[in-house]
């Protein structure tokens, strides 16, 4: 169980192009999902926390209107990387936490993504 | 606000030695904890959590780790390491000082890659 699926795995665009990131919970029901990107041998920095129906929270620093996140139903978060640039390239990871009470999170395998 | 410190980037062990990861948390409530394992170009996985029940905590792979509330402490182990234990591990804890926020974000640390020599 809790299992959770990202799609593409690995993905290479040019720059200016804008990128989109699925993230689904296969087998239960994500009442919020989380963001990351984790540069190479760093720990995960968290982009921007989502739950179903509603805005996304973003953390400090990150920019909303380049990273667009749609969060559409209880088992479907989107990551849109716009206008990319180099720097963006990244792995980003998704994650999806289930009933309330519980602190788990569930993780996507990531995304490797790489701007040319 | 929480804070996750893993005590050593990197940790050697040869093959069927004793695995010891550190982990210290910093809030004063204990909270609930996790340990998570990370392959090359993978996601996260959860390897155990801690959650108020028992202090000693058993996980996959043949993987434990204790609760020290004296220590604000909560190191992961296993006894004998394999090869395919070699990966990165994360530590992490829920982020907010509100016990129960609705966001439950988590806080990682820094991580320890674990590499296993023959």
């Amino acid at each position: 169980g809790a299992v959770v699926s990202q799609h593409p795995s690995r993905v290479i665009c040019k720059s200016g192009t804008s990128v989109k990131i699925e993230c689904r919970s296969l087998d239960f029901q994500a009442t919020t999902m989380f963001w990351y990107r984790q540069f190479p041998k760093q720990s995960l920095m968290l982009m921007a926390t989502s739950n179903e129906g509603s805005k996304a929270t973003y953390e400090q620093g990150v920019e909303k209107d380049k990273f667009l996140i749609n969060h559409a139903s209880l088992t479907l978060s989107t990551l849109t990387v716009t206008s990319a640039h180099p720097e963006d390239s990244s792995f980003y990871i998704c994650s999806a936490r289930g009933h309330r009470g519980r602190y788990e999170q569930y993780f996507g395998p990531g995304t490797r993504l790489t701007v040319t | 606000a929480q804070s996750v410190t893993q005590l050593g980037s990197h940790v050697s062990v040869s093959e069927g030695a004793l695995v010891l990861l550190r982990c210290n948390y910093s809030s004063s409530v204990p909270p609930y904890l996790f340990w998570y394992v990370q392959y090359p170009n993978q996601g996260l996985q959860l390897l155990l959590k801690y959650t108020s029940a028992a202090t000693l905590v058993k996980g996959i792979n043949g993987f434990e780790a204790e609760f020290k509330k004296s220590e604000t402490s909560f190191h992961l182990t296993k006894p004998s390491a394999h090869m395919s234990d070699a990966a990165e591990y994360f530590c992490a804890a829920p982020s907010s000082g509100v016990y129960y926020s609705s966001a439950r974000q988590l806080t990682f640390g820094s991580g320890t890659q674990l590499t296993v020599l023959p």
